[in-house]
């Protein structure tokens, strides 16, 4: 148990229509990541926040939406949805880093397995 | 852009040692090199980072060579649960370290 939860563990909606997939990070964390990981295809990085703030977003779609919220729970929104969208999501959280030299160790949760119909 | 280089699979047997490398030509001075094992339907799960030389834990070594272009990730006497796929990740440079690659993986097979 990496100690990060996501919530739910399946959903499956239609084409067109709006999720919300949330994560908990492991206590004491201040980052949180998502990654998006289709069917026999890596892990592709989303979006970054640390303590609430936007860090970095990677190949995150417009459509796609994310925050943290001043508990460090993360949400991620997916609009108008598209066979395409369905994959499994994963959120992942770290200590985070303020500078130097950085360690990169994250913890990830469970996934929530996302079908689009 | 990739960031990271690994063989797509390998093949090894049980009792085996088994050696990844990863090759990450653009790797910046601050970066760490880390790899991580997933099994299928789960989340990945940490497994060794290191900055230079070598570094061992209880699960594996990893070997990072002066120029720290690439490095080997060496499980010792495989078993069958090794049996994943083994994703070597560094950071991104061009976003102040904030974005990070996990590249397509190795997927390791070990057999009977």
């Amino acid at each position: 148990d990496s100690g990060v939860t996501q919530t739910p563990k399946h959903l499956i909606t239609a084409t067109g229509q709006r999720v919300t997939l949330r994560c908990s990070p492991r206590s004491g964390d201040l980052s949180v990541y998502w990654y998006q990981q289709s069917l026999d295809q890596g892990l592709q990085f989303l979006i970054h926040y640390y303590n609430g703030e936007e860090r970095a977003k990677g190949n995150i779609l417009e459509r796609f939406s994310a925050q943290q919220f001043p508990d460090l729970h993360s949400e991620l929104n997916l609009s108008s949805l598209e066979l395409g969208d369905s994959a499994l999501y994963f959120c992942a959280s770290s200590v985070g880093s303020s500078g130097g030299q950085y360690s990169y160790e994250q913890y990830f949760g469970p996934g929530t397995r996302l079908t689009v119909t | 852009l990739a960031k990271t280089t690994q063989p797509i699979s390998m093949d090894s047997y049980e009792g085996q040692e088994v050696n990844i490398t990863c090759s990450h030509n653009n790797i910046a001075t601050n970066d760490y090199i880390t790899w991580y094992q997933q099994f299928p339907s789960q989340g990945p799960r940490f497994i060794i980072q290191g900055y230079k030389t070598k570094v061992t834990n209880e699960v594996a070594s990893l070997f990072i060579p002066a120029d720290r272009k690439s490095s080997t990730l060496s499980l010792p006497r495989v078993s069958l649960s090794d049996t994943a796929v083994y994703y070597c990740l560094v950071g991104d440079r061009e976003d102040n370290f904030n974005k990070f690659y996990f590249g397509s993986g190795t997927k390791l097979n070990v057999k009977p």
